[in-house]
């Protein structure tokens, strides 16, 4: 079984913080990797994707894979009370060109 | 247009009855899929076509039957399901099938089976 996992949580910081969200990974043939983000009872949006070694920043969020390590996380700064969701690390899992597997999801509160 | 359009979106249906969930993008993506989710669980991957042909079914009960009658438009019909099919049902497209950036999902049908 080719599994993503994730701490559920839930993960609570103030506002204004930075907030770190991690994914570790069984298949070392994984190509691409995604984080959405899912707010209470909507479909999943996606946030950031990766598949280079290294760090990913797009505004106040930065992706970081570690391919040696299996390990994949998501950085939020500055942390916003909108923010507040479940994050779902998903990955494109080698040999399967269509299928994303998802992890459980952490969920994020931030406090204002 | 960027998005992924579903309905209905929500639905409430008797054992015995027939439904269709339908999915709709124009953004020229050629892979469709649908994902099936419960409450608190992560999206589970249902089916997958590729230029309008059935590529995935991950063994899914013959109670849900796709059907791709185009490249724009996704349809899930349902007929004799089980309260335990009661969920989140997402449909998403990609480009096309190496899901290079990832899926665009649409914001869901949420079904009731009573």
């Amino acid at each position: 079984q080719k599994e993503v996992e994730q701490n559920s949580g839930p993960l609570s910081v103030p506002e204004g913080a930075i907030a770190s969200l991690n994914c570790t990974y069984s298949d070392r043939g994984s190509q691409s990797f995604f984080w959405y983000r899912q707010y209470s009872g909507k479909s999943p949006e996606l946030i950031m994707f990766i598949y280079s070694n290294g760090d990913k920043e797009d505004g106040r969020f930065t992706a970081q894979l570690n391919k040696a390590s299996q390990y994949v996380s998501l950085l939020i700064r500055d942390s916003q009370p909108s923010d507040s969701a479940t994050y779902l690390c998903a990955v494109r899992v080698g040999g399967s060109n269509y299928k994303l597997t998802f992890g459980k999801g952490t969920l994020l509160t931030v406090n204002p | 247009d960027t998005e992924v359009t579903q309905t209905p979106k929500h639905l409430v249906m008797g054992m015995t009855n027939k439904k269709s969930l339908k999915c709709e993008q124009h953004m020229g993506h050629r892979a469709m899929y649908w994902y099936k989710q419960k409450a608190k669980k992560p999206p589970e991957l249902m089916f997958v076509y590729s230029y309008e042909k059935l590529s995935i079914n991950e063994s899914v009960p013959s109670r849900f039957s796709p059907e791709c009658p185009n490249s724009s438009l996704l349809n899930l019909h349902l007929h004799a399901l089980q309260p335990e099919d009661s969920a989140l049902y997402l449909c998403a497209s990609s480009p096309n099938d190496r899901v290079i950036s990832g899926y665009t999902f649409g914001s869901g049908t949420r079904l009731t089976v009573v």
